[in-house]
């Protein structure tokens, strides 16, 4: 167990819809990392937070958003859903902004179908 | 961007036999991970290890960072090793998200 909790574990809806997934990270974790993991694409970083601030930002598209709140947990809202958009979602911590080691979380499983 | 190549892409393996799986990477690092993505899809930590070498129990790991390579030891391989290894690394300088390799799937049988 990682200590990095994310909720739901698997998720299935329809073309279209809107989802939010969430995350918890390690006690002491400042930092909340979003990687998509899909077939065709790998393992992929899609956005990052730092103590609420968002740091970095990659492949993420423009229908996806995210958030750190006060208590550190993040939150991965996906809006207006394709088919390509079912993969394997992950949340990693680390303790602080910097070349630390990443934890991952258990995922989310998205099925849009 | 930095570039993460892995070898070999597949590997099956008797149980109770040795591996090394190889991580290569294009440009300089100060962070490299592996992981093990179990047949679940949890993605396990294995090794933070920048550069030298660890163990831990059946694994170990050695990253040889002027030489951008790192290589992933698995010994006395068990069905329960079996699934996919990936090493990942910092996109670039300044940067703390990681690139991750493709990775190699390891398939261990009785």
């Amino acid at each position: 167990d990682s200590g990095v909790t994310q909720t739901p574990k698997h998720l299935i809806t329809a073309t279209g819809q809107r989802v939010t997934l969430r995350c918890s990270p390690r006690s002491g974790d400042l930092s909340v990392y979003w990687y998509q993991q899909s077939l065709d694409q790998g393992l992929q970083f899609l956005i990052q937070y730092y103590n609420g601030e968002e740091r970095a930002k990659g492949n993420i598209l423009e229908r996806f958003s995210a958030q750190q709140f006060p208590d550190l947990h993040s939150e991965l809202n996906l809006s207006s859903l394709e088919l390509g958009d079912s993969a394997l979602y992950f949340c990693a911590s680390s303790v602080v902004d910097s070349s630390y080691e990443q934890y991952f979380g258990p995922g989310t499983r998205l099925t849009v179908t | 961007g930095i570039q993460v190549e892995q070898s070999p892409p597949d590997l099956i393996l008797q149980e109770g036999a040795n591996s090394t799986l190889r991580c290569n990477f294009s440009d300089s690092v100060n962070n490299l991970q592996w992981f093990h993505q179990n047949p679940w899809g949890q993605l396990i930590n294995l090794f933070y290890i920048p550069s030298g070498t660890k163990q831990n129990g059946r694994l170990s790991a050695t990253t040889v960072a002027t030489e951008r390579y790192s290589l992933l030891y698995i010994s006395s391989s068990q069905t329960t090793d079996s699934g996919v290894y990936f090493c990942a690394v910092p996109s670039g300088a300044g940067s703390y998200q990681l690139t991750f390799g493709k990775g190699t799937k390891l398939s261990v049988i009785p």
